[in-house]
């Protein structure tokens, strides 16, 4: 059975503390990766898509890189405004994505 | 473009009522989604649609029907609420391009309490 998982559960951070979250996934084939950000009380928002490992995507103070069995996604001087839960999921070539359980970030300032 | 729409924004319901969630998509997007989001599970899949008058079981349908009548919209029945239906749903929707799936676009969801 495909599977996305993401570590860690919670994450808390100082205020400009760099740090990164993972997202494993087990899947009999990729077709693509993608991460959003979910803040309290509202939907996912669309972050990054990635396709093959190797490749890297950057926005603002967030960077997402991919590999064969996994993806992270780096958090760069964060502030607090970068708190919330960041969601992964994986296009395994079915009609639907597998989504992983997600990240709780706090970033205190 | 107002995007995924969802309504209503949250309900109470009593056991056994019946309700019905409405999504609408102004994106001309052919695949619908229904999810469903609790604690510590992350988001389940109830059913799906990939086109205008399709629709297909996700991973958890019971206790769910849906409709796609039309390419825009997408309805989630609860035939007779159940207190484990208690939790925050969210439509998506979604197209194929150059032979993936692009990213799927998230309404801002319905909370729904059934006591």
């Amino acid at each position: 059975e495909d599977q996305v998982t993401q570590s860690p559960e919670a994450l808390r951070l100082q205020e400009g503390e760099s740090s990164s979250l993972n997202c494993s996934y087990t899947v009999s084939g990729l077709r693509g990766l993608f991460w959003y950000r979910q803040d309290p009380g509202k939907g996912p928002e669309f972050l990054f898509t990635l396709y093959s490992a190797g490749e890297e995507k950057e926005k603002e103070r967030l960077k997402a890189t991919l590999t064969k069995k996994e993806s992270f996604l780096h958090i760069t001087a964060p502030k607090p405004e970068d708190s919330a839960t960041y969601l992964c999921a994986v296009d395994n070539y079915g009609q639907n994505f597998v989504f992983g359980p997600g990240t709780r970030l706090s970033v205190l300032p | 473009n107002a995007g995924v729409t969802q309504t209503p924004k949250f309900r109470v319901l009593k056991t056994g009522q019946s309700m019905t969630l409405l999504c609408a998509q102004d994106m001309n997007h052919e695949y619908m989604y229904w999810y469903r989001q609790d604690p510590g599970m992350g988001l389940r899949l109830i059913h799906y649609s990939v086109g205008e008058g399709t629709t297909a079981k996700g991973e958890v349908p019971d206790g769910y029907n849906v409709s796609r009548l039309k390419k825009q919209n997408f309805l989630l029945g609860l035939e007779s609420a159940a207190p484990s239906q208690t939790s925050v749903y969210f439509c998506a929707s979604s197209y194929f391009s150059g032979g993936h799936q692009e990213t799927q676009y998230f309404g801002p969801g319905t909370r729904l309490l059934v006591l």
